[in-house]
Formats: structure tokens, C-alpha cells, sequence
């Protein structure tokens, strides 16, 4: 059964940094790329970025480019989300999620990054 | 970047009615698009990938057809478990969009 499972969340203040990870279990891990997404309180899902499944590209959306770098360690089976110079505007619910050839096919439960002074 | 438009945005139905959803993109998108269905509080799970490929376990109610710029997504008798919000997404180009959503309720 595939699980993804994000962790990292919480408060933290306009201009500082927050680790999300997301431990994914059930697939060969090194074989997809993997990706995030967001969902700002009673707004829609807004992708945030993808890496492929050996680590060497990353892709970013606009609004967090230059801010947000992602990571992974095919070892662990965990992604990473660096974010820093974080804003009111990026409290939002993140989730991975698993990068198919067509689709994002297993979700995260979501973690909650709340950014506030 | 490549802009979804959905319609409507939100759908008030009857049990056992014929719903559809639409989705519209900016540019041609060949067949490169899916759609989500997100129920309160739960993550995203993904109906249809690549415009009309049901994913395992989604009920056969579910279809999706279109092609280039302009998209469908229908439910042959909505049943009350279909409540929820459903997205479109393009996987054509980074970044990879998504529509605005379709709030779908029982009338």
C-alpha cells in the first residue's frame, strides 16, 4: 500500500524558515519523481514544485522561486521542502504526492504551515 | 503559464442526475489532463488522468472526454458520496495549473 506521509508543519513568523519531509512507503521510492502542492484555507490546489526520481531536476512555481528548495534522499524514501523568507501568503496546507506518468496518483494526509507574527 | 478556466464553480444537483463539469485551458493541451475530486478535510485523489482514463477503484459513473482546449468531466447519476470539490489539471507544462474548482452539493 503506498503512504505518504508529511510531517514539519506549524507557526512560524513572517521571514522565517520551516523543513517540511514527507516519508513515502509502499513503491519504489527511486522511481518516481515526486512533487508538492498547496491549498491556502478555502482556496484551491496550487502546485508547488517536482522533482525527478533520481534528484537532479527540481521545478518551482513563480510565487516560491528562489524561496523554497526541494530535496530528496532516495535512501530515506523522504522528500524535503526548504522553506525560507516564508510569507503570510504561503500559509497554506502542503501535500506531497507521488508524480505518475500522467498524474499525481497518492496524496499526503497534508501538513499545516502557518505563517503569522 | 497555461490558465484553466472551470465551470460552473459551484453545482447544486439531484440524486441520480447527470452532472457536468467543465474545463477549459489557454493553449492546446492534447490529452493532458486530470481530474481530481477532494472531499472536506482529505487530501486530493485523482479520478481521470490523461482526459478519460478512469483510475483504479473510481466508480464507472465517472467519464471524461475532450481533447486540445476544452474538457468534460461527467458524473452519469450523481450519488450523495459525490460531494465534494473537483479540479482539472494540465500536465502539459511546468507549472503544472489547476483549475479554480467546482464545488458539487445535492440539491
Amino acid at each position: 500500500e503506498v503512504q505518504l506521509l508529511e510531517s514539519g508543519g506549524g507557526l512560524v513568523q513572517p521571514g522565517g524558515s520551516l523543513r517540511l519531509s514527507c516519508a513515502a512507503s509502499g513503491f519504489t521510492f527511486s522511481s518516481y519523481a515526486m512533487t508538492w502542492v498547496r491549498q491556502a484555507p478555502g482556496k484551491g490546489l496550487e502546485w508547488v514544485s517536482l522533482i525527478s526520481a533520481a534528484g537532479g531536476n527540481t521545478y518551482y512555481a513563480d510565487s516560491v522561486k528562489g524561496r523554497f528548495t526541494f530535496s530528496r534522499d532516495n535512501s530515506k524514501n523522504t522528500i524535503y521542502l526548504q522553506m525560507n523568507s516564508l510569507r503570510a501568503e504561503d500559509t497554506a496546507v502542503f501535500y506531497c504526492a507521488r508524480s505518475s506518468a500522467y498524474a499525481f496518483d497518492f496524496w499526503g494526509q497534508g501538513t499545516m504551515v502557518t505563517v503569522s507574527s | 503559464d497555461i490558465q484553466m478556466t472551470q465551470s460552473p464553480s459551484s453545482l447544486s444537483a439531484s440524486v441520480g442526475e447527470r452532472v457536468t463539469i467543465t474545463c477549459r485551458t489557454s493553449q492546446i493541451i492534447s490529452t493532458y489532463l486530470n481530474w481530481y475530486q477532494q472531499k472536506p478535510g482529505k487530501a486530493p485523489k485523482v479520478l481521470i488522468s490523461a482526459t478519460s482514463s478512469l483510475q483504479s477503484g473510481v466508480p464507472s459513473r465517472f467519464s471524461g472526454s475532450g481533447s486540445g482546449t476544452d474538457f468534460t468531466l461527467t458524473i452519469s447519476s450523481l450519488q450523495p458520496e459525490d460531494i465534494a470539490t473537483y479540479y482539472c489539471q494540465q500536465r502539459y507544462n511546468i507549472p503544472y495549473t489547476f483549475g479554480q474548482g467546482t464545488k458539487l452539493e445535492i440539491k
